[in-house]
């Protein structure tokens, strides 16, 4: 348990279905990232959240919507979604964005889009 | 650009034996690195990292590993490997010169697919 906690652990959706993803942390951090995880691919950072302000949109497609409505909280709005966008989709914090912390990782939802 | 490469995607060993998990880093500024652990269908779990000092740094679950600056490296390393490590292993590196929108960002390597034989 590393004090990140994302729920749910599984989704499918079709591509007309508009979900949520949710991260909690109870860890005091400041800083929250949601990354995509895909299969033969690295890790890629899709947004970044520090006191609560976007800091960072990685180019991700405006059918990914992200909501930070405190510290501690990190959602991922999702809809009219692709195919190609399943995968494990992880969220994470550290102390600050520009610390020298590592960051605590969630256990990821794994998201199927049918 | 800062990046950071794991040259294998495989790393295969038998119980008992020293293991290495290769890392190299390309930054701008000084480096912060990290290594992380994923099991299946878990997300990353952190064990270690090198921000300053001493280059050999311990971690958790008796694996340690040696920040090289001349040959821009981070190699995870453990004397005695058990079954229990196989998983996939995860090298990243913050670049301490970032600046503007990619300031503290973490970048990853592709990870390397560690299998422990019994």
């Amino acid at each position: 348990e590393t004090g990140v906690t994302q729920t749910p652990r599984h989704l499918v959706m079709g591509m007309t279905n508009k979900k949520s993803l949710k991260c909690e942390q109870h860890l005091g951090h400041n800083a929250m990232y949601w990354y995509k995880q895909s299969a033969k691919k690295p890790l890629e950072l899709m947004f970044v959240y520090n006191f609560k302000e976007q800091t960072e949109n990685n180019s991700v497609p405006s059918r990914f919507s992200p909501e930070c409505p405190n510290s501690s909280h990190l959602f991922l709005h999702l809809h009219t979604l692709q195919p190609e966008d399943s995968a494990l989709y992880l969220c994470a914090s550290s102390q600050g964005y520009r610390e020298r912390t590592e960051a605590f990782f969630g256990q990821g939802t794994r998201l199927t889009v049918v | 650009a800062q990046s950071v490469a794991q040259p294998e995607d495989q790393v295969n060993v038998a119980e008992g034996n020293p293991l290495t998990v290769k890392c190299t880093y390309s930054v701008s500024g000084n480096p912060y690195l990290f290594w992380y652990v994923q099991y299946p269908n878990r997300g990353l779990q952190f064990l270690l990292k090198y921000i300053t000092g001493d280059n050999l740094v311990k971690g958790s679950y008796g694996f340690e590993a040696e920040f090289n600056k001349s040959q821009t490296s981070f190699h995870l390393k453990k004397p005695s490997a058990l079954v229990s490590d196989s998983a996939l292993y995860f090298c990243a590196v913050r670049d301490t010169a970032d600046r503007g929108s990619t300031l503290g960002r973490l970048y990853f390597g592709r990870g390397t697919q560690l299998t422990v034989w019994p």
